[in-house]
């Protein structure tokens, strides 16, 4: 079972949006704005999409957008398409060790 | 740029080292990841340790069991895995951390090494 809290799954159609919450405690999501999102296709190397709870790196879409709210971190892909269809992780920074904190992850369908 | 190697089978119970080959970066400057995916499983986060290497932390299900290190003279991070089981079956991934210490945003990966304990 992950540290943090993520849904197994979720689907919406082209175009639509969809936002992954991503669950923690006062130890990490709570109390550090290091939280990540990754977006990984199985095969391929996972691709950093989001750091310190919403900045993008260069070269990654702005339908990409990050937040956070107490314990709670999100992930919105707005405009989806076909592509985004893939498994998305959050990790968080932890006071406690393990310092590193994965969620289970949410696997994406694009209907 | 990250290249992992020394993946392999190996039988359970047995030892296998892998390496991680940085270039393109300051590699003595970032905290470096190990990070697997099993099959049918998702992403699990195995070990990190920081910059200078002096400070090392382990997923539960690997403390006492994998080792990592690294030289950073020669550019390179190290897992070495001992008492292995089916379960640590996987694609491992080596991962730089943005900071020199783990924080768990990690910008760059390699494509990963296949491990497979099986008898």
């Amino acid at each position: 079972q992950s540290a943090l809290t993520q849904p197994a799954s979720v689907s919406e159609s082209p175009g639509q949006s969809i936002t992954i919450s991503c669950t923690g405690t006062i130890n990490d999501v709570g109390g550090y704005d290091y939280v990540s999102w990754y977006q990984h296709h199985p095969g391929r190397a996972p691709r950093l999409l989001i750091y310190d709870v919403s900045i993008r790196p260069s070269g990654v879409s702005n339908r990409y957008s990050g937040s956070k709210s107490a314990y709670t971190a999100s992930l919105t892909i707005s405009g989806l398409q076909a592509e985004d269809e893939a498994d998305y992780y959050c990790t968080s920074h932890s006071n406690n060790s393990p310092h590193v904190l994965l969620g289970g992850g949410t696997k994406l369908t694009v209907l | 740029h990250l290249s992992e190697s020394g993946g392999g089978l190996v039988h359970p119970g047995g030892s296998l080292r892998l390496s991680c080959a940085a270039s393109g970066f300051i590699f003595s400057n970032y905290a470096m990841n190990w990070v697997r995916r099993a099959p049918g499983r998702g992403l699990e986060w195995v070990s990190s340790l920081t910059s200078s290497g002096g400070s090392t932390d382990y997923a539960g299900s690997v403390k006492g069991r994998f080792i990592i290190s690294r030289d950073n003279s020669k550019n390179v991070l190290y897992l070495q895995m001992n008492s292995l089981t089916a379960e640590d079956t996987a694609l491992y991934y080596c991962a730089k951390d943005y900071s020199w210490t783990p924080r768990g945003t990690m910008d760059v990966w390699g494509q990963g090494t296949t491990v497979t304990v099986s008898s």
